[in-house]
């Protein structure tokens, strides 16, 4: 098992262009999310996904979209990249929905550092 | 005000020595409670979760959940080089995905 795989791992981008993080997991799960995280703020949720073909927004979905055409990937897109889009971001997945009780362990990505001049 | 806290530190200690990081929060419908740890550029992974208050250990880790209080700890007995490592609180509602984390304490543990 690969995990949850990210590409690219760093990317340098002018404002105003678009680009396509990827995230793919071969663990067959149902939940997938991604996070930027900046320093001194923790992970904060952008988008997430209970299943192929149902996507919502998290705290800070601005400035980017997704889509989950199949159970394994789940890719983020930058519309028109922004300096305050610098950040690192991260992909999870989760095998569990969550229930009373269940551990709902989420596994993170390596991550991609990506920078917006 | 945001919804988790957790000080950022960072924390440097001696080897051998019991480091307690802890998170406050303000949202009393969370119901579990997560420590991850991440390593220097790459992915959090999860360390201990715990179900609503009382304490859980695995072996030099202690999590303690204080819902009364709206406070949780990580203590790590024994500190280890290898230790060294952001530590990220988490939490969520009993049936929500979404997970609220705490912005990471640095540790260092020095040989």
């Amino acid at each position: 098992n690969a995990g949850v795989t990210q590409t690219p791992k760093f990317q340098v981008l002018k404002t105003g262009q678009s680009m396509t993080l990827q995230c793919a997991q071969d663990m067959n799960h149902e939940y997938m999310s991604w996070y930027r995280q900046d320093p001194g703020m923790g992970l904060r949720l952008i988008h997430y996904s209970v299943g192929a073909g149902i996507t919502d927004q998290g705290e800070v979905p601005n400035g980017y979209n997704v889509s989950r055409s199949t159970t394994e990937d789940f890719p983020l897109r930058l519309l028109s990249a922004a300096p305050s889009q610098t950040s690192v971001y991260f992909c999870a997945s989760s095998s569990s929905l969550p229930t009373s009780g269940s551990p709902y362990e989420q596994y993170f990505g390596p991550g991609t550092r990506l920078t917006v001049t | 005000q945001k919804e988790v806290e957790q000080d950022p530190g960072p924390l440097s200690v001696p080897e051998g020595a019991i480091v307690s990081l802890n998170c406050t929060y303000s949202n009393s419908a969370f119901q579990y409670f997560m420590w991850y740890r991440q390593y220097s550029r790459k992915g959090p992974e999860l360390l201990m979760y715990t179900y609503s208050s009382g304490n859980k250990e695995d072996g030099r880790f202690t999590a303690q959940v204080d819902k009364s209080s709206k406070y949780i700890s990580l203590f790590i007995r024994d500190s280890q080089p290898s230790d060294s490592a952001t530590y990220l609180c988490a939490m969520r509602p009993g049936n929500d995905y979404k997970l609220s984390f705490g912005a990471g304490t640095t540790v260092t543990v020095r040989a």
